[in-house]
């Protein structure tokens, strides 16, 4: 079975701390992702990694920047909380297109973050 | 751009009763459709995609999906709801060739499934 676990279920931050969220794959997947889901607007993307070192900015880039030293993990940084950016935050992974999976993500359990 | 509508953000069925999750993309050529569930303090599981041949996709727990090209949809049905289908269900469409295989989410429709 694949799996993609992220580092914390639940985290409380304050206002201009920096904040990090960390994923990790166990099926050696070459793309990895972080979303944000917020209700009535469903997932949107923030980065997208295709390698090691690898990285491209997703719809809503501003105010995250992510890290990737190893394949199987993927780091999403906050660099100064703010309140908009109470969220709940996805990890995913998946093969390249053109793969015998053909794109299927898997997604991590997930990390509410509250930003007072 | 890629864009995905789905009709309804909370949908109330009975148990027994037919799901229809409506999804309609926008994209310059056919894409990849995916139709994700998410139940309650989870992370997204897929049910069903579409990448080529038959239009008529079958997945997990009985749901299925129909791709029209002529109509730009992939709306999801089950015949018969069980208690176990309240979740949140998310169309994506990916672009055939694209680095990283980016998906496009909808919105989300909540299922809510009454005794």
């Amino acid at each position: 079975d694949v799996k993609v676990t992220q580092s914390s279920r639940y985290l409380v931050k304050r206002t201009g701390e920096k904040v990090f969220l960390e994923c990790v794959q166990d099926m050696d997947h070459e793309n990895m992702f972080w979303y944000r889901q917020d209700p009535g607007l469903g997932l949107r993307l923030i980065y997208f990694s295709y390698d090691v070192k690898m990285k491209e900015k997703g719809d809503i880039p501003e105010g995250y920047s992510v890290s990737r030293e190893k394949k199987e993990r993927f780091s999403l940084i906050l660099e100064s909380a703010s309140t908009n950016q109470t969220s709940m935050y996805l990890c995913a992974s998946s093969h390249p297109v053109g793969g015998s999976l053909l794109g299927t993500q898997y997604f991590g359990p997930g990390t509410r973050l509250l930003v007072l | 751009a890629q864009s995905v509508t789905q009709l309804g953000s909370h949908v109330s069925v009975s148990e027994g009763a037919l799901v229809l999750l409506r999804c309609n993309y926008s994209s310059s050529v056919p894409p990849y459709l995916f139709w994700y569930v998410q139940y309650p303090n989870q992370g997204l599981q897929l049910l069903l995609k579409y990448t080529t041949g038959a239009t008529l996709v079958k997945g997990i727990n009985g749901f299925e999906a129909e791709f029209k090209k002529s109509e730009t949809s992939f709306h999801l049905t089950k015949p018969s709801a069980h208690m176990s289908d309240a979740a949140e269900y998310f169309c994506a469409v990916s672009p055939i060739k694209a680095a990283g295989n980016k998906l496009t989410f909808g919105g989300g429709t909540r299922v809510l499934v009454k005794p």
